[in-house]
């Protein structure tokens, strides 16, 4: 089974709406962690977000937030008012385990947003 | 916040050479360091564990004699891409991982790699 699934190949909303980006997971670890990267066409790996699996509240930064439903084990990004600068590739990623250096992540398919005028 | 560079950016060789790509965090320490490898329109796939001063741990079906790994010290591995062939050709990322103080990983620019 994909550890992470992003369902959304593509996305397109209107500039200065909100857009949420699916993520479900999988794991059977108690303790781990979600993430939410941003790619843009450079190709370089923007960290957005993040969310612990103890963690009580949703992450917000910014204009980011996750909406963390931990019981439908999904880790659904917001971006909210959105800027022509938004469209990219959105990655969700997870480890499993504590934080630690060996602790690797699993990226999803990613979807890949486009903000029109 | 923490950066971590990569080099070179691009490089395009001939089919059969070798080519080495550099990964250094350039203001902190990383005792593991990750490197993946992306095609055009996919994710990231994880190829290798780096760990300073140890052999790397290889993902399954990624070939260790093909990608060497060495993490020379806290804050430089390299990959060597070794008889390079035209399949080998895709976007190579590096990450590093500075420490519990904090979740993420931080990733490099990306290098590249064309075999022509």
């Amino acid at each position: 089974a994909q550890k992470i699934t992003q369902t959304q190949p593509g996305m397109f909303v209107q500039e200065k709406e909100a857009v949420t980006l699916d993520c479900t997971y999988d794991t059977s670890d108690p303790s781990y962690g979600l993430f939410w990267y941003k790619q843009p066409s450079s190709g370089e790996m923007i960290f957005l977000i993040y969310q612990g699996s103890y963690d009580q509240q949703n992450a917000t930064e910014g204009r980011y937030s996750l909406n963390f439903q931990k019981a439908r084990k999904s880790a659904n990004l917001v971006i909210s008012a959105s800027q022509l600068g938004d469209s990219a590739m959105y990655f969700c990623a997870m480890r499993e385990g504590r934080p630690g250096g060996g602790n690797k992540l699993t990226f999803g398919t990613g979807t890949q947003l486009k903000v029109e005028l | 916040g923490a950066v971590v560079s990569q080099h070179p950016s691009w490089v395009i060789c001939k089919s059969g050479t070798s080519v080495k790509i550099e990964c250094r965090s350039l203001d902190f320490q990383a005792t593991t360091m990750f490197w993946y490898r992306q095609f055009p329109k996919q994710s990231l796939m994880l190829m290798a564990t780096s760990n300073e001063g140890s052999k790397a741990t290889y993902e399954q079906g990624v070939e260790k004699d093909k990608f060497l790994i060495n993490h020379a010290s806290l804050t430089l591995s390299t990959l060597t891409v070794t008889s390079a062939h035209p399949e080998d050709s895709s976007f190579y990322i590096c990450s590093a991982y500075p420490g519990t103080v904090h979740n993420e990983q931080f990733f490099g620019p990306g290098t590249r790699l064309t075999v022509l």
